[in-house]
């Protein structure tokens, strides 16, 4: 039982390339997000998918793009990475309804130079 | 806007000692607030949580006191062990179809031996 996997591990763009980062879980989860984490400012949710089919943008969408693929898979892409978007991305899921909490994936560096 | 505010960045005790992290929040509608632990390389993993009709929630050496009318909760982690050594995260979220949390910005606790 994986969890949350997230790939790759790590990436470094050139300005201006693009990318998708891949999360897929097997929890049956409903609902799938994607956070930002920066020293100092702990994690900030990017974009999150309620359930299968729908998304809607977090606390910094800007320059993100989030694909909800089916229950399992949500990818989140950058098409001009810039290099405000170093940082390492959390894809995470959780159930529906009280007492359910949110697992996380381990996490993929990215860097942009 | 930063709706959920943890102090102190940093906290370094001694074996045996009590580690206290404190966190604030502004939104009245949150009625979920876990604690999440990281360690180097990780992704974040849920620790202890707690509702608001409750002020004290313990599980093993980790307890969270939660203060609804000071918008405050804190987490305390008794006889503190090196294996302690971790960023802890508080976040607060609204109960509805997906888990969308507001974290902290992160403690780093280093436990001496």
């Amino acid at each position: 039982n994986a969890g949350v996997t997230q790939t790759p591990k790590f990436q470094v763009l050139k300005t201006g390339q693009s990318m998708t980062l891949q999360c897929a879980q097997d929890m049956n989860h409903n609902s799938m997000y994607w956070y930002r984490q920066d020293p100092g400012m702990g994690l900030r949710l990017i974009y999150y998918s309620a359930s299968e089919g729908t998304t809607d943008k977090g606390e910094v969408p800007n320059g993100y793009n989030v694909s909800r693929l089916n229950k399992r898979e949500f990818s989140l892409r950058l098409e001009s990475a810039a290099p405000s978007q170093t940082s390492v991305y959390f894809c995470a899921s959780s159930g529906t309804g009280r007492g359910t909490e949110a697992f996380f994936g381990q996490g993929t560096r990215l860097t942009v130079v | 806007q930063q709706q959920v505010k943890q102090s102190p960045q940093s906290l370094i005790v001694q074996k045996g000692g009590i580690s206290i992290i404190n966190c604030a929040y502004e939104n009245t509608a949150f009625d979920y607030f876990p604690w999440y632990q990281q360690f180097p390389g990780k992704g974040p993993a849920l620790l202890i949580a707690i509702r608001p009709d409750v002020s004290e929630k313990k599980e093993g050496r980790f307890t969270i006191s939660f203060n609804k009318s000071a918008k405050q909760f804190s987490l305390h982690i008794m006889d503190s062990q090196p294996g302690d050594s971790a960023t802890y995260f508080c976040a607060a979220s609204i109960l509805g179809s997906a888990r969308q949390l507001t974290f902290g910005s992160g403690t780093q606790l280093t436990v001496l031996p």
